[in-house]
């Protein structure tokens, strides 16, 4: 069993809808969650950083971690064209050293 | 800009022919990585550095050799391809202190390598 699973999707929604993106993990030392977003032919890049549980919001963008259930999410509200892309949640136990990532969820968002 | 670059963008060779993938950084960042990412497996670490001269295997070592002599620059060894060694490789690099939202990792736009 991998130690973070993530749906490779595609998903593919219109533009304006409200979209969820989630991973789930197994090692409880996790302590750090991040969700990177990454173009086509682009490296990722960072989009959402939470530490521990609870919520952060950004703009259009919400980062949820719930540790009892080994599971995080990103909310995307009103999606446009340019939220096009794979997004790729990520998780640490503190250090860079070792950061391991989810497989990536291709998403679409229609005009 | 602050960036980090690799070279080359696409590269095809053959079995067995010794390549080198350059990365740098402009950043002075301490900690500089490779993954490697494939369909359904996502981005693998294969080696990573804390500081010059300070060189540790991620998850998928094997068939790689990486050196840090300047702080800038890590460049990614590949001392007799292999046909499984085809895949899209990432350099990345971070300030090396916490992990955190005003400390990311940098990723580099990757190179595509292609082993016949």
């Amino acid at each position: 069993q991998k130690e973070v699973e993530q749906d490779p999707g595609p998903l593919s929604v219109p533009e304006g809808a409200i979209v969820s993106l989630n991973c789930t993990y197994s090692n409880s030392a996790f302590q750090y969650f991040m969700w990177y977003r990454q173009y086509s032919r682009k490296g990722p890049e960072l989009l959402m950083y939470t530490y521990s549980s609870g919520n952060k919001e950004d703009g259009r963008f919400t980062a949820q971690v719930d540790k009892s259930s080994k599971y995080i999410s990103l909310f995307i509200r009103d999606s446009q064209p340019s939220d096009s892309a794979t997004y790729l949640c990520a998780m640490s136990a503190g250090g860079y050293q070792k950061v391991t990532f989810g497989t990536g969820t291709k998403l679409q968002v229609i005009p | 800009e602050a960036q980090v670059t690799q070279n080359p963008r696409y590269l095809i060779t053959v079995t067995g022919k010794k390549l080198t993938v350059t990365c740098s950084q402009n950043m002075n960042h301490e900690y500089m990585s490779w993954y490697r990412q494939d369909p359904g497996l996502g981005l693998r670490q294969i080696y990573y550095s804390m500081n010059v001269e300070v060189t540790d295997k991620g998850d998928v070592p094997e068939g790689y050799k990486v050196s840090r002599k300047e702080k800038r620059n890590f460049p990614l060894i590949l001392e007799s391809p292999s046909p499984n060694q085809t895949s899209l490789y990432f350099c990345a690099s971070g300030i090396g202190r916490n992990l955190g939202d005003r400390s990311p990792l940098h990723f580099g736009n990757g190179t595509r390598l292609t082993v016949t």
